[in-house]
């Protein structure tokens, strides 16, 4: 079974500087995944994909980037704005399925 | 147009109550998802439609109730809830029901549901 990680629950940063949010996962037959953004009372917002033909992936001011041997992506947002700040999910498939399963979340906290 | 609507926004219900969550894309996506949420959690996959037939059911209690009229829309229907089933309720979209390219999940704004 699939399991993902992301092992800093908060992270605050100064406006301007860079963001890097790490998700951890166990299974990668199923090389796809997803980063969602998340305001309070509000759903996910899809943010940005990476699959396994690729270590990285841009747009606009968010890059991901996949290491597949160690099993670990990384969500870099760059330059961090206050309007960030919101909670960051990444999600995995599970292993034979087409259910994703979703880390715990990182609280991001940009500081004007 | 990349939205998933849901209805209500907020519903407040008794125990005994039997009321119904909306979910809607057009999208032309042909999978559909309900997932639950509770405070500082992971979204939690409940059941998944596939082209309007039930795909996953995640062990969910019989007290919800989903139903895929057509392939825009999306119901679960709830009956007999437990204060404990308070929740944000969350639907989702994609183009199929698979992992990978192309098939990224779209997730609507959520139903806050407290049970009373």
């Amino acid at each position: 079974d699939q399991q993902v990680k992301q092992n800093s629950p908060s992270l605050s940063v100064q406006e301007g500087r860079i963001s890097i949010l790490n998700c951890d996962y166990t299974n990668s037959m199923f090389d796809y995944f997803l980063w969602y953004k998340k305001y309070p009372a509000e759903g996910p917002t899809f943010l940005i994909s990476i699959s396994s033909i690729k270590d990285k992936n841009e747009d606009g001011r968010f890059t991901v980037f996949l290491n597949k041997s160690a099993k670990h992506l990384s969500l870099h947002i760059v330059p961090s704005q206050p309007g960030d700040s919101a909670v960051y999910f990444c999600a995995a498939p599970d292993s034979g399925t087409y259910k994703y399963i979703f880390g715990t979340g990182t609280r991001l906290k940009v500081l004007a | 147009d990349t939205e998933v609507t849901q209805t209500p926004k907020h519903l407040v219900m008794g125990m005994t109550n039997k009321k119904s969550l909306k979910c809607e894309q057009h999208m032309g996506h042909r999978a559909m998802y309900w997932y639950k949420q509770k405070a500082k959690k992971p979204p939690e996959l409940m059941f998944v439609y596939s082209y309007e037939k039930l795909s996953i059911n995640e062990s969910v209690p019989s007290r919800f109730s989903p139903e895929c009229p057509n392939s825009s829309l999306l119901n679960l229907h709830l009956h007999a809830l437990q204060p404990e089933d308070s929740a944000l309720y969350l639907c989702a979209s994609s183009l199929q029901a698979a992992s990978g390219l192309y098939n990224d999940q779209f997730f609507g704004p959520g139903t806050r549901l407290t049970v009373l």
